[in-house]
């Protein structure tokens, strides 16, 4: 099983910051790697896949990075929709998705 | 816009066999999506459970995969979970789901969700 670790497990920022969350890989994932955005009582949201490639529809203060072990997902100023938790997905090998991140907004 | 909507009891009795159905709108289940379900313990992460595409294959979380079925039904345009012998930690948020990119995702169409508890 490929396991995904996120950091930090909370985050607490204000409107403006810019916040990044990281998703490690047990074993190299290549870029097969998505990120989405869960409010309470709602159903997951893509907003990036293949590492960095923006899912339609989604704000372009959102972007991702990296390749092989570490990933980032990166919100260039945070927003008040914002809140709420975020999850890294491997895609290579079957799926396994992060612990979550989970966002306050200060 | 792929629109997906789970349905299905809501409690399930230990040792019998959980049975969901998502129903597809907007687009053909025999189209070039992959279709398939994820699941969400109160509080937890979020579980891959398995996929299918168009009848052909079906690719199963190997730590459910003798306990799993994912099938479908194209005269209803529909895709179905059955989850045999549950037990509490089968207990979840049951989401549908729709990648067209593969069979592992990413996901980029979600159902509602609907919560199965099993309990006696």
């Amino acid at each position: 099983d490929i396991q995904m670790t996120q950091s930090p497990s909370t985050l607490s920022a204000s409107v403006g910051d810019r916040v990044t969350i990281t998703c490690r890989a047990s074993q190299s994932i290549s870029s097969w790697l998505a990120w989405y955005h869960q409010k309470p009582g709602k159903a997951p949201k893509l907003l990036i896949y293949g590492a960095s490639s923006l899912e339609s529809g989604v704000p372009s203060r959102f972007s991702g990075s990296g390749s092989g072990t570490e990933f980032t997902l990166t919100i260039g100023s945070l927003q008040p929709d914002d809140f709420g938790t975020y999850s890294c997905q491997q895609y290579q090998s079957y799926s396994t998705f992060g612990q979550g991140t989970k966002v306050e907004i200060k | 816009q792929v629109q997906l909507q789970e349905s299905g009891p809501g409690l399930v009795k230990p040792s019998e066999t959980l049975s969901l159905t998502c129903r597809v709108s907007s687009y053909s289940v025999n189209s070039k999506y992959y279709w398939g379900w994820i699941r969400q313990p109160p509080g937890k992460g979020l579980e891959w459970i398995g996929s299918i595409y168009q009848s052909v294959s079906t690719y199963d979380n190997p730590a459910l995969k003798s306990r799993l079925t994912i099938s479908l039904d194209t005269s209803k345009n529909e895709f179905s979970l059955k989850l045999s012998f549950v037990t509490a930690a089968d207990t979840a948020v049951y989401y549908c789901v729709a990648s067209r990119g593969g069979e592992y995702g990413a996901f980029d169409n979600w159902g509602q969700g609907t919560m199965v508890t099993v309990s006696s």
